[in-house]
């Protein structure tokens, strides 16, 4: 298996353009995930799916923010408008539900707003 | 969900064992406690789960007491590969989707 998918793996983009970053989780697993990661805040759960439902949104910092799961096997995470304080390192996961906290993640996806 | 606290950093040498001690004084009856490392520029990679005693695989072992209040994760002669950031986490497994990531220990290791 190749593991969770993330694109682009790189993303520099100006304030107030659209960005969206991609997810293919591993096949099979029934869960997936949206983190963030930035020095000041650690690693924060933006949101998660379970068979394409999401579950739980509340750590999606503002309406800026929206997450997609349409089928089993891709996910998105936009933001529009970006900011420059967006600029994080953005990880998706996935696992099989309910079977233990051994999340799978992807390499993550670097995104710099300036 | 059980809050945990770990060490910020430690520093080890090559061939050493590391101990990582981490705390959960709420932990809850259901609750598993989990391990993961994080390597600079990848994602977290799940280390090691358990829910009491002692739990080896062949990465580490993960010892628990019986009060289930602390834990701590124990790495076999360690190299300069290990070094990375540890986080525990702990809750319940049929909701994985509240996962809370604190702020973990980062181990040097040096040579």
């Amino acid at each position: 298996d190749a593991g969770v998918i993330q694109s682009p793996r790189h993303e520099v983009t100006e304030m107030g353009q659209e960005v969206t970053l991609r997810c293919k989780p591993i096949s099979g697993h029934n869960s997936l995930f949206w983190y963030r990661q930035t020095m000041m805040r650690g690693l924060e759960l933006l949101i998660y799916f379970n068979n394409n439902v999401p579950i739980d949104d509340s750590g999606m910092p503002e309406d800026r923010f929206s997450a997609k799961m349409p089928n089993a096997s891709f996910s998105t995470l936009k933001i529009q408008p970006s900011e420059p304080r967006d600029s994080a390192v953005y990880f998706c996961a996935s696992n099989e539900q309910g079977l233990s906290y051994e999340q799978y993640f992807g390499p993550g996806t670097r995104l710099t707003v300036t | 969900l059980a809050k945990t606290t770990q060490p910020i950093s430690m520093d080890s040498y090559e061939g050493q064992e590391v101990n990582i001690t981490c705390s959960h004084n709420n932990i809850a009856t259901n609750d598993y406690i989990t391990w993961y490392q994080q390597f600079p520029s990848q994602g977290p990679r799940f280390i090691i789960q358990g829910y009491k005693t002692k739990v080896t695989n062949e990465v580490a072992s993960l010892f628990i007491p019986a009060d289930r209040k602390s834990s701590t994760l124990s790495l076999p002669r360690v190299s300069l590969s290990d070094t990375a950031v540890y986080y525990c986490l702990v809750g319940d497994n049929t909701n994985a989707g509240k996962s809370t990531f604190g702020d973990g220990t980062t181990l040097t290791v040096k040579p």
